[in-house]
């Protein structure tokens, strides 16, 4: 299995809604990632875990929480989102520094 | 100066045609290079890793050159599936699995 899988594909959220974020990859890897990509823009780290601990919080809001909650599971759990929010929700995986990621597809979030 | 800085683009080629882009970086220590190639609406997908020796997988061929910190990606006979936006990616010798992406290229090849 070379795949990371994320759920839902799309996602509508009012501005009280709390809603969640899943990714799951079972590859072996030792590091998951969350970043935001906003239309053409690059992605932007939000969060990384290594070996399920936190180890890079790119001063994202606290409406964004994640959890690590095994080494194959990564959820992003969202509360109280800004129209802003809006963007296209990826995860990420990889062995180490030199292996390079591999994404999911996404979740596009529109928060209304 | 940003820490990785792209050709703006977009590039506008015929099938067929010799494209390179060019990637600097501004950090010395950074580890490892990457190019990633998505297409509109789709997530980013690792193209090449790049290695000071120089890499190639078929039309494509990755350079790096540590002196001048820069990183370039030759595509050879451009084909209209090649349409996307090519994202140059650095790993800094410090930050414990942060990498830092380019802006991005456009590539349009055009029948």
């Amino acid at each position: 299995d070379t795949e990371v899988t994320q759920t839902p594909k799309h996602l509508v959220m009012g501005m009280t809604n709390k809603k969640s974020l899943k990714c799951e990859q079972h590859m072996g890897h030792r590091a998951m990632y969350w970043y935001k990509q906003k239309a053409k823009k690059p992605p932007e780290l939000m969060f990384v875990y290594s070996y399920e601990k936190l180890s890079i919080n790119e001063s994202v809001p606290s409406r964004f929480s994640p959890e690590c909650p095994n080494s194959s599971l990564l959820n992003l759990h969202l509360h109280a989102l800004q129209p802003e929010d809006s963007a296209l929700y990826l995860c990420a995986s990889s062995q180490d520094q030199a292996a390079g990621y591999t994404f999911g597809s996404g979740t596009r979030l529109t928060v209304v | 100066r940003k820490e990785v800085e792209q050709d703006p683009g977009p590039f506008n080629v015929p099938e067929g045609a010799t494209v390179a882009f060019n990637c600097t970086y501004s950090n010395s220590a950074s580890q490892s290079f990457f190019w990633y190639r998505q297409d509109c609406r789709k997530e980013p997908k690792l193209l090449m890793s790049v290695y000071s020796s120089g890499n190639e997988d078929g039309r494509f061929t990755a350079q790096l050159n540590r002196a001048s910190q820069y990183i370039s990606l030759l595509i050879r006979d451009s084909k209209l599936s090649d349409s996307a936006t090519y994202l140059c990616v650095v790993t800094p010798h410090t930050g414990g699995f942060k990498t830092i992406f380019g802006a991005g290229t456009r590539l349009f090849v055009k029948a």
